[in-house]
């Protein structure tokens, strides 16, 4: 099955710095999420995306549907220890029941 | 309280055996999924059901297999015939389906084992 380009594939970052991320593919998507998860817990819903350009926050994360429907961004400002763990953004695509997942980015704060 | 449920979280077994594995919701949505997780690797889809009694392979279906006899619930067995069946799985569920534009919900996931 189809996956998404996801990267960094990791992140070591000092606590305060901001973070971005971002999802990449080669086919148009309708709707884009991004989800956080820690370490042995299921993913957690943090910002749903469904029109091209749009850009939504939520506390400190703020993700954008890319112009060109095959990419989306998500940015973390000021991060703190709890941001710790692995992000994963997921897509679908027009006239399709499933959602394709990135590989994640794993998170490390250092405090 | 509401949400996915999932069952057992850790789970342990001999190689050959047949597992099952529980997964219920309490939000009245009408999709639920089952997704394997492995180490450094996203999510992939086994199986997926948008109504009662009807179901869908996902992409690496072989060697397991689901029903969905009530809304509310989607257990997931692990056959004999799946060939590296450790891995951390996650039970999913959904409003209306994800191709209809909602986001699905997940579970706090199972941990199988295969010894």
């Amino acid at each position: 099955g189809q996956q998404l380009n996801q990267s960094p594939q990791s992140m070591f970052i000092q606590e305060g710095e901001d973070v971005s991320m971002n999802c990449t593919s080669s086919s148009i998507f309708n709707t884009w999420l991004w989800y956080k998860q820690d370490p042995g817990e299921g993913p957690v819903l943090l910002i749903a995306l469904y029109k091209a350009g749009e850009l939504t926050s939520n506390g400190r994360l703020t993700a954008q549907f890319g112009i060109t429907r095959k990419d989306s961004f998500l940015n973390i400002s000021a991060s703190i220890p709890s941001d710790v763990g692995i992000y994963f953004c997921a897509g679908r695509q027009g006239g399709s029941e499933k959602l394709v997942f990135g590989k994640g980015t794993k998170l490390t704060v250092n405090p | 309280d509401g949400g996915i449920t999932q069952s057992p979280k850790y789970l342990f077994r001999k190689e050959g055996q047949n597992v099952t594995l529980s997964c219920e919701q309490n939000l009245n949505h009408d999709a639920m999924y089952w997704y394997r997780q492995d180490p450094g690797q996203g999510l992939r889809l086994i199986y997926y059901s948008q109504i009662v009694n009807d179901f869908q392979k996902g992409d690496i279906a072989e060697g397991y297999s689901v029903s969905r006899e009530k809304k509310e619930s989607f257990p997931l067995t692990v056959t004999s015939a799946q060939k590296n069946p450790t891995a951390f799985y996650l039970c999913a569920s959904s409003p209306k389906g994800a191709f209809s534009g909602n986001t699905i919900y997940f579970g706090e996931g199972s941990w199988l084992t295969v010894v």
